[in-house]
């Protein structure tokens, strides 16, 4: 079965440093992996996804990870903390191929943003 | 359009009332799905309904009915609940190329139950 183990339920920055959300996966087939931000009362928004292909790869408000196989990882990273990036981020693994909308999520990482 | 468009987006109900949850997104997605979220949790898959069709049921009770009218639409009914059914409901969706994973989901319904 595959799961998803997000390092550091709460993760505090000050604003312009480095970001890094860590999350490990297991998974006995290659894995879809996912980052999803969810604001204060709102609903869940894609980061940024790997399927296949580039290992590191981009996504939206400035945001990154990168897949490596052989730590089993899909940590996210910012260079530059903004106060807006305060959220929950969730790590999600994608359960077998043809998707059955089984998203096994991580358990989330709170990220404060210190002015 | 890009949106899931989830009403009422809260709700508070006793635990004898009939209500309903409604979902709909227009972008052609044949994939609809129900998530219910406790505070400080991940999403917790409750239905998965493929091509108007229940695929999974992940033994959710039967207090939560979920409907499927169109390919757009996506109704949770909910009936005789507890107070730990408080929570966020979020509806989500995708295309019809299944296989990347990735889910576009709606702001959520926020159930209170007295």
């Amino acid at each position: 079965a595959q799961s998803v183990t997000q390092l550091g339920s709460h993760v505090s920055v000050s604003e312009g440093a480095l970001v890094l959300l860590r999350c490990n996966y297991s998974s006995s087939v290659p894995p879809y992996l996912f980052w999803y931000v969810q604001y204060p009362n709102q609903g869940l928004q894609l980061l940024l996804k790997y399927t296949t292909g580039a290992t590191l790869v981009k996504g939206i408000n400035g945001f990154e990870a990168e897949f490596k196989k052989s730590e089993t990882s899909f940590h996210l990273t910012k260079p530059s903390a903004h106060m807006s990036d305060a959220a929950e981020y969730f790590c999600a693994v994608s359960e077998g191929s043809g998707n059955t909308g089984k998203l096994i999520f991580g358990q989330g990482t709170t990220l404060q943003v210190k002015p | 359009d890009t949106e899931v468009t989830q009403t009422p987006k809260h709700l508070v109900m006793g635990m004898t009332n009939k209500k309903s949850l409604k979902c709909e997104q227009h972008m052609g997605h044949r994939a609809m799905y129900w998530y219910k979220q406790k505070a400080k949790k991940p999403p917790e898959l409750m239905f998965v309904y493929s091509y108007e069709k229940l695929s999974i049921n992940e033994s959710v009770p039967s207090r939560f009915s979920p409907e499927c009218p169109n390919s757009s639409l996506l109704n949770l009914h909910l009936h005789a609940l507890q107070p730990e059914d408080s929570a966020l409901y979020l509806c989500a969706s995708s295309p019809p190329d299944l296989n990347t994973g990735e889910l576009f989901f709606g702001e959520g319904s926020r159930l209170t139950v007295l």
